[in-house]
């Protein structure tokens, strides 16, 4: 089914370790962007890239880095995790920047540092 | 930073009762969004809107955004067990901040038999 899949869905880490949390979309979106869920602050926008070669941050890009290769792939590198870093991580695209069609969220990548 | 603050973070009625969800800002947003979310799964997106004073309807539930483009609100009508979820509304500001969706806190609703 096309859509966005995130890998793993479950993950421990312990402090300073480094890891990358996979996405990939199969709808040729243009936009692909990074988002963190925490309890009773919705979702806060970590990266994001308007298309391949090009990436930027969002509100809370600090600890993270992305790249952008290809149209299909936007991994998340977590350079040295910190327990700050526990959260529900989704990766969401959508047709383009504008996002007036809406984003196509994958099922979450749920991260624990311990 | 632009914010949105939704309200009620929490709602838990009865099956076959009418319910409202609102979004508010001070910052006025190029479109707004409306998302459900269930446990263990991303965010689904049920509307976009993108006119101020844009209402729109998915079955039981009327979308409005605000004439001045800062404020939406979420309408159930006659709700059922299956309407139980997270609702978020998310705000895209356009201009160079296309694409920086800021999403409020979220709502939970639980509808019971």
């Amino acid at each position: 089914n096309a859509g966005v899949t995130q890998t793993p869905k479950f993950q421990v880490l312990k402090t300073g370790q480094s890891m990358t949390l996979q996405c990939a979309q199969d709808m040729n979106h243009e936009y692909m962007s990074w988002y963190r869920q925490d309890p009773g602050m919705g979702l806060r926008l970590i990266h994001y890239s308007v298309g391949a070669g090009i990436t930027d941050q969002g509100e809370v890009p600090n600890g993270y880095n992305v790249s952008r290769s290809t149209t299909e792939d936007f991994p998340l590198r977590l350079l040295s995790a910190a327990p700050s870093q526990t959260s529900v991580y989704f990766c969401a695209s959508s047709y383009s920047r504008t996002g007036k069609r809406g984003y196509t969220f994958g099922s979450g990548t749920r991260l624990t540092v311990v | 930073t632009q914010l949105l603050e939704q309200s009620p973070q929490f709602l838990s009625i009865q099956e076959g009762e009418n319910l409202t969800v609102y979004c508010n800002s001070s910052s006025v947003f190029s479109s707004l969004q409306w998302y459900r979310q269930e446990p263990g799964e991303g965010p689904v997106l049920l509307v976009t809107v993108v006119t101020g004073g844009e209402v729109k309807k998915l079955k039981r539930l009327t979308f409005q955004f605000g004439d001045a483009r800062k404020d939406s609100s979420l309408h159930i009508t006659a709700a059922q067990p299956g309407d139980t979820g997270l609702y978020l509304c998310a705000g895209d500001a356009g201009g160079t901040s296309y694409g920086k969706l800021t999403f409020g806190q979220g709502t939970i609703l639980t509808v019971h038999p």
